[in-house]
């Protein structure tokens, strides 16, 4: 079956800007967890969605923020782009709450100038 | 504050030699732990992970890892190396299975023909 798909894959934005990136599970996963991936920090937890309702989040500014549609698809949106946000945006989806591992997508790769 | 701590940042191999990588984890209850790997140019991928059980774990790819809760650590091993193992390699915990995945700074192995 499908993996998770991310869209778009790369995008150019300029600071101030803001940017929605979209995520879609695996057929059958109900939760969506959204992670960052940059050289200097790592993989950094974003926020979990499960249901539509956001049942985790990491220690991330107000800036970023998600939401989860009826077919458990998700967006993550960041507002008033800094040089900073400039990140590999993972998405990545499992059955449920408290069930397993994570499979991840390839990622939005956010540029910001 | 929970942390997860790969010991090795960079490791160069030759084929057919072994391998360990060090992840150790700061947490005192219960935790899931996952080894991922990212090839070059591809997606999170999931090696191997520990829920309960057999401290023992085997993944794909002849990769197993061992569990030891009083070190709380968990590190990788592979008998013998090959060149396509070449690739950037997670430890990530989940504690207290809450889905909300803790990852060390990877350490990326190269594996000379």
């Amino acid at each position: 079956k499908a993996g998770v798909t991310q869209t778009p894959r790369y995008l150019i934005k300029t600071r101030g800007q803001q940017v929605t990136l979209s995520c879609s599970p695996i057929s059958g996963h109900r939760s969506v967890s959204w992670y960052q991936q940059t050289p200097g920090q790592g993989l950094q937890f974003l926020f979990e969605y499960f249901s539509e309702t956001q049942r985790n989040k990491g220690n991330f500014p107000g800036r970023f923020s998600g939401r989860q549609f009826s077919n458990s698809r998700s967006e993550m949106n960041v507002s008033t782009l800094e040089l900073g946000d400039s990140a590999l945006y993972l998405c990545a989806s499992r059955l449920a709450e408290n069930t397993g591992e994570l499979f991840f997508g390839e990622g939005s790769r956010l540029t910001v100038l | 504050a929970q942390s997860v701590s790969q010991h090795n940042h960079h490791v160069i191999l030759s084929e057919a030699a072994s391998l360990e990588l060090g992840c150790n984890y700061s947490y005192g209850g219960t935790v899931n732990l996952f080894w991922y790997v990212q090839y070059p140019g591809q997606h999170l991928q999931l090696l191997l992970k520990y829920f309960s059980g057999d401290p023992l774990v085997k993944g794909i790819k002849g990769f197993e890892a061992e569990f030891i809760k009083s070190k709380f650590s968990f590190n990788l091993r592979k008998p013998s190396v090959q060149w396509s193992d070449t690739a950037e390699y997670f430890c990530a915990v989940d504690p207290s299975n809450t889905g909300k995945l803790i990852f060390g700074q990877g350490t990326t192995l190269q594996v000379k023909p």
